[in-house]
């Protein structure tokens, strides 16, 4: 049974800085995996998809990175913004029509 | 373009009572899912439909009931309801696996 980690749960950072959020996984044989975006007492909105023969995907600010081999994917926000305080979720597709599998989240606060 | 859309946004039921939420996406997306989530336990898919008149069980699917009569709607449905239902509920669409999914803007329900 694949399970997504992501840590740390909370992260706190001031506005400008670079940050990147960890996602790690147990299996490896995945289809795609996705980075979702969660405002508070919102729905979740897509902000990047990776196919498993890709490495990254880049959005803006954001760039995603996808390492199979380690079980691992690092979302990657570039001067940070107020506006970019939210929960951040990444979800593992694997082969077969399987659902997404969700990690629990990162609530990431950006102090003006 | 409406996206995908959850009726209603909130609601109180109490134990025993049943009810059915409603997920209509106008995307024409062959699948389509119901999540809850949870404090400290993430998204966790309940049921999900790959077509229309398929479903099947996620990975929490006790309590609940789905139909998916049409292809644009998603029911669920609880029959007796509980106080541990208590939950977020979100609805989610997409074209194929391989690609992104649409989100609604979640139900709350509260069993009491």
């Amino acid at each position: 049974k694949q399970e997504v980690t992501q840590i740390p749960a909370a992260l706190s950072v001031p506005e400008g800085e670079n940050l990147v959020l960890n996602c790690s996984f147990t299996d490896s044989a995945i289809y795609n995996l996705q980075w979702f975006r969660q405002d508070p007492g919102k729905g979740l909105t897509s902000l990047l998809l990776i196919q498993s023969s890709q490495r990254e995907q880049t959005s803006g600010r954001l760039n995603a990175s996808l390492d199979k081999s380690s079980g691992r994917s690092t979302l990657y926000i570039a001067a940070s913004q107020p506006g970019d305080s939210a929960t951040y979720l990444c979800a593992l597709g694997s082969s077969g029509n399987t659902p997404l599998v969700f990690g629990k989240g990162t609530r990431l606060s950006v102090i003006a | 373009n409406a996206g995908v859309t959850q009726t209603p946004k909130f609601r109180v039921l109490k134990t025993g009572q049943s009810m059915t939420l409603l997920c209509a996406q106008d995307m024409n997306h062959e699948y389509m899912y119901w999540y809850r989530q949870d404090p400290g336990m993430g998204l966790r898919l309940i049921h999900y439909s790959v077509g229309e008149g398929t479903t099947a069980k996620g990975e929490v699917p006790d309590g609940y009931n789905v139909s998916r009569l049409k292809k644009q709607n998603f029911l669920l449905g609880l029959e007796s309801a509980a106080p541990s239902q208590t939950s977020v509920y979100f609805c989610a669409s997409s074209v194929g696996q391989n690609y992104g999914y649409t989100f609604g803007s979640g139900t709350r329900l509260t069993v009491v």
